[in-house]
């Protein structure tokens, strides 16, 4: 069946330093990846796409990979602050836009 | 906009009663979409809809029904709760073709309603 691995233990780095989230897949061959926060009490909000012909996409101070053959993708938060303590979903999707398979998050602690 | 809305926030249930969950979205999306979340694990889809008349059944539907009369309105009806249905409940929607500020993949979640069955 086909299955999202994010690490399930949580992330504590130092502020100012590169957080690494790592999103696994399993028996899929996505279209694209999603990456979302979530803070405690909310619901999802979005942040990155990338596409299964992309190798990298960034948004200010993040950036995400997408491996196709290693079947991972890498979610870095550069000079990380205090305030991207959140949880971050990786979710993988086909033709289909809501038709996403989600994991379970990784949860990020940055500290002062 | 207000976005994605949910009501309500929280709801307690005794086994074998219903209710009916609302989210309403105003920016005109043709998709709408309910999922779960429970701990460790990630968000499950329930059902979908792909526009006003359209539902269809997600990953685990067993237990609700939804209904889509509007673009803006659809409602999760839980038909005779169990404690297995004990979990948070989003509400989200999407473009069908997306526009410049995100992608059409992209989905915009309400903010969840919290379900305790008794």
């Amino acid at each position: 069946s086909q299955k999202i691995e994010q690490n399930s233990e949580a992330l504590n780095i130092q502020e100012g330093k590169t957080a690494t989230l790592t999103c696994n897949y399993t028996n899929y061959s996505p279209a694209y990846l999603q990456w979302y926060r979530q803070d405690p009490g909310r619901g999802p909000v979005f942040l990155l796409l990338i596409r299964e012909n992309e190798k990298e996409k960034r948004k200010e101070r993040l950036k995400v990979t997408f491996d196709t053959t290693l079947k991972q993708s890498l979610f870095h938060i550069t000079a990380s602050q205090p305030a991207d303590s959140a949880t971050y979903l990786c979710a993988l999707g086909g033709t289909g836009g809501f038709k996403t398979i989600f994991g379970a998050g990784t949860r990020l602690f940055v500290k002062a | 906009n207000a976005g994605v809305t949910q009501t309500p926030k929280f709801q307690v249930l005794k086994t074998g009663q219903s209710m009916t969950l609302q989210c309403a979205q105003d920016m005109n999306h043709e998709y709408m979409s309910w999922y779960r979340q429970d701990p460790g694990m990630g968000l499950r889809l329930i059902h979908y809809s792909v526009g006003a008349g359209i539902t269809d059944q997600g990953e685990v539907p067993n237990g609700y029904n939804v209904s889509r009369s509007t673009t803006e309105d659809f409602p999760l009806r839980l038909l005779s709760a169990a404690p297995s249905q004990t979990s948070v409940y989003f509400c989200a929607s999407s473009l069908r073709l997306g526009g410049p500020v995100a992608p059409k993949e992209t989905q915009y979640f309400g903010p969840g309603t919290r379900l305790l069955v008794l």
